[in-house]
């Protein structure tokens, strides 16, 4: 109940295309939904976070869509750039108390220019 | 800021051997979490600290591995002995760590990549 599925494992994206990255929950406690990106040999930086009390949150070319009736949330990168080529990482946690990420396992975007 | 740093960035090491990786959080950040980075498992937390004080350890792989933060600026993790399974990319980050703003962001370290042969 602790996990969270990310889909798909790769993805190859046209240079000014849409990525979609999808995750999936189970534990219903989870309030706190952050996107990481990750570049080789880099740690995971912040890219972009949401709370279950909106359904969409946009910041740039980046948009959380989030769905908590079917506890779904995915990542929308719009005019992909070949700079956006990564791995990004979907997590959750519980707001209150505990500090624990949960993190999806992780998806390898490759923009083609 | 210079953000978290870790050190060594590489560790290659034989079986058996002791493994000590470093960890110096921001300064001011109040929250330190140890992840591990493998192809398989992903992204495990292993431990995290909250004023220097363990608050859960349940991601520790098992009696081998320590996590110590006697400072505020400062934080080991031990292996011992180290086995080729712990093959991975150990991961610091920091975080505000306001309890009661327990989103606060992570950052995280560049990492270090330990290879056991």
């Amino acid at each position: 109940q602790q996990q969270v599925k990310q889909s798909p494992q790769s993805l190859i994206v046209q240079k000014g295309g849409i990525s979609i990255i999808n995750c999936a929950y189970e534990n219903t406690a989870f309030d706190y939904f952050p996107w990481y990106q990750q570049f080789p040999g880099k740690g995971p930086a912040l890219l972009i976070a949401i709370r279950p009390d909106v359904s969409e949150k946009k910041e740039g070319r980046f948009t959380i869509s989030f769905n908590k009736s079917a506890k779904q949330f995915s990542l929308h990168i719009m005019d992909s750039q070949p700079g956006d080529s990564a791995t990004y990482f979907c997590a959750a946690s519980i707001s209150r108390g505990a500090q624990k990420l949960v993190f999806g396992q992780g998806t390898r975007l490759t923009i083609n220019p | 800021d210079a953000g978290v740093i870790q050190s060594p960035r590489h560790e290659v090491t034989e079986m058996g051997q002791e493994v000590t990786l470093r960890c110096k959080p921001i300064s001011g950040h109040n929250s330190l979490f140890w992840y591990r980075q493998t192809m398989m498992r992903g992204l495990e937390l292993l431990i995290y600290f909250n004023n220097n004080v363990p608050i859960d350890d349940s991601g520790m792989p098992e009696d081998r591995f320590s996590a110590k933060m006697p400072n505020a600026s400062f934080s080991t993790l031990k292996i011992q002995p180290s086995e080729p399974r712990d093959s991975a990319v150990y991961f610091c980050a920091s975080s505000l760590g306001r309890l009661a703003f327990a989103t606060d962001t992570q950052y995280f370290g560049p990492g270090t990549r330990l290879t056991v042969l």
